[in-house]
């Protein structure tokens, strides 16, 4: 079975400044990570996603997240927040084997960008 | 190409009332999931279907159900409504290839259900 742990229901920061939003797995099986946003009434878009190879995944707008398996986390990072970010993000997480299609979300995070 | 689109967008039902959802996938993806959002428990997997059979289910009762057509496009069906089903339901579609684990699923704007 597989679960993901996000620390920080909210997380505020201010424009320009670095965004960090802290994500930890559990998977009995390599993992397969995704991170996901959303916006209000809007479904889930795809920022980036970790199957196998590099460790560091760069995604859309700016992001990207690092893969640490000793650590067993997948933190999303942007340099420079943008008002724009402001969000939900959800991380997610699929084995590799069995399961078919099923994701399993973490608790999400919203991000408030402050001026 | 169209992204997955999901109708009706928002509904409104009373209790014990059924509701039938409706996803179209993107062109030619065969895996479509579904999925509940509340604030609660946060996003659920409902069940998953391919090529009109169903390959994962979801830890809910059975008033929830789902099927597939031919040209992918799925319905997802509550029966018995309860207070407790206001969410709002995604659908995500996938190519549902044998890389399975590693596809990107592309979801829809969701519909709203409320249940009064």
């Amino acid at each position: 079975a597989q679960s993901v742990t996000q620390l920080g229901s909210h997380v505020s920061v201010s424009e320009g400044a670095l965004v960090l939003l802290r994500c930890n797995y559990s998977s009995s099986v390599p993992p397969y990570l995704f991170w996901y946003v959303q916006y209000p009434n809007q479904g889930l878009q795809l920022l980036l996603k970790y199957t196998t190879g590099a460790t560091l995944v760069k995604g859309i707008n700016g992001f990207e997240a690092e893969f640490k398996k000793s650590e067993t986390s997948f933190h999303l990072t942007k340099p420079s927040a943008h008002m724009s970010d402001a969000a939900e993000y959800f991380c997610a997480v699929r084995g590799n084997t069995g399961g078919g299609n099923k994701l399993t979300f973490g608790t999400g995070t919203q991000l408030k960008v402050e001026l | 190409k169209a992204g997955v689109t999901q109708t009706p967008r928002y509904l409104i039902k009373t209790r014990g009332q059924q509701v039938t959802l409706s996803c179209s996938p993107i062109s030619g993806h065969r895996s479509v999931s579904w999925y509940q959002q509340t604030p609660g428990q946060g996003l659920q997997f409902l069940f998953e279907y391919f090529s009109e059979t169903q390959r994962n289910k979801g830890n809910f009762p059975g008033r929830f159900s789902g099927r597939q057509f031919s040209n992918s496009r799925s319905e997802m069906n509550v029966s018995t409504l309860e207070l407790g089903d206001s969410a709002l339901y995604l659908c995500a579609s996938s190519l549902g290839t044998s890389g399975v684990y590693q596809e990107t699923q592309y979801f829809g704007p969701g519909t709203r259900l409320l249940v009064l």
